[in-house]
This record gives C-alpha cells, structure tokens and sequence, in this order.
C-alpha cells in the first residue's frame, strides 16, 4: 500500500446525519483524491485538492464539502446524509502532474445510510 | 463529453487461455491512459500508463498496448491468482487537477484452474 490510511474502513448512519470520513497519508504528496464507487457507475471523482487549503468539485460533488488543512489529511464531510450516497468511498493520492505520477488508492470507507 | 468504455464487462477464462480486454475512450485531450487491478474489498492497484499511440508495456503475464482510440490489456496464459476487477481510466482533466482520472466500469476476469 502507498501509505494511504481511510478511516473508519465501515459505517452505518441514518439518513440526515453528518458524517465525515478522513483520509491519512503518510508520503507527502500534493494531490488528494475522493471517489465513490458503485455499481453501474466505476469510480467517480467527488472532490479533489491540490494542496493545503486548495480544492475543488469533481463530477459528483453534490451533497458533499472537503477539507485540507493540512498536507497529510483530507476530510469528506456528507453535512446531511442520503440513502442515494451508500457507496463505497475512496481516497487517492498522487505526487505531480508529472508523467509516471499515477494515482495511488486506499482501500476504501463502505458506508451505508439507512 | 469524455468517456471510457470496458469491454466485456465480464470475462471466464480456464488456466492457460489467452485473451485481451478493451478501453475504448473519447477524450479532448489525452493526457495519459492507465491500467488498474481491483480486488473485491480493496482499492485499485496502479498496473500501467500509457501515452502516446504505439505504446507498449508489459508486467508479468500483462500487456497493455495504446492506439488513437482504444486500449487492450493482453493477458497470457492466465492463472487463477490473475482474477480480479480491471479497470482502465483516462487523465484529461485541467492541469490543476494533478493525476484525476475517469475511469471505465471495469471488467471482471475470471481464471479457472
């Protein structure tokens, strides 16, 4: 693994609470990614930040905010949940725009709203 | 609008059998092209990029290849431990954006012994 921590890896939470998932990495790289995946669908871009404080929307960025504050964490905040985002979450990290810069996953938050 | 399309979306395979899976994509301006391994309950696992039409590369019983309009990743004589998810995704997002990629919904493989 590419020293990427999600945290919790499974949550269970009723419809119109607040849930923030968090991811941790430990390499220092200026790109952080938030996808979602779902059957029918792949993966798909939520949110993504290109360094402290720096972020901006993805295909799917409704219903969901992120936070930076620091290089080594970025939060996913669903402020009110909804059935329709039971999904399988996904933080990744990337070093440059450089070539051979590929996108490193981890291995995912399974959350279900109920 | 950019897009990527796997097919099949699911493949069976005895030990030994040849195949290759497709990515086709649509993109204004492509950037790169990657290969990814999926394994149920964990993240994709970087396998390939590709840039520029022509372009091969190989890792183990793995070929990707890269023309104007599709890839094919190549699998020889396949083993078991080979079944997974593959995804093919495409960088075409603005700069800032670092290494987004849009990915196809992936093909299933499935090997035999």
């Amino acid at each position: 693994d590419a020293g990427i921590t999600q945290s919790p890896r499974h949550k269970v939470t009723e419809t119109g609470t607040p849930v923030t998932l968090r991811c941790h990495q430990t390499e220092n790289h200026r790109y952080m990614y938030w996808y979602r995946q779902d059957p029918g669908h792949g993966l798909r871009l939520i949110h993504y930040s290109y360094g402290v404080k720096d972020t901006d929307k993805g295909e799917v960025s409704d219903g969901y905010s992120v936070s930076r504050s620091k290089t080594e964490d970025f939060l996913l905040t669903l402020e009110s949940a909804t059935s329709s985002q039971t999904s399988v979450y996904f933080c990744a990290i990337s070093e440059s725009v450089l070539r051979d810069s590929p996108l490193h996953f981890g291995n995912g938050t399974r959350l279900t709203v109920t | 609008e950019d897009q990527v399309t796997q097919s099949p979306e699911a493949l069976r395979l005895q030990e030994g059998e040849s195949s290759s899976l497709n990515c086709s994509y649509t993109v204004s301006g492509l950037r790169g092209l990657f290969w990814y391994r999926q394994d149920p309950g964990k993240g994709p696992e970087f396998l390939f990029t590709l840039y520029s039409a022509g372009e091969e590369k190989e890792k183990e019983r793995l070929k990707a290849t890269l023309t104007k309009k599709e890839s094919f990743l190549h699998i020889t004589a396949p083993k078991p431990e080979d079944s997974a998810t593959y995804l093919c995704a495409v960088q075409a997002l603005p700069r800032q954006a670092g290494t987004a990629l849009i990915f196809g919904k992936g093909t299933t493989l499935s090997v035999s012994s």
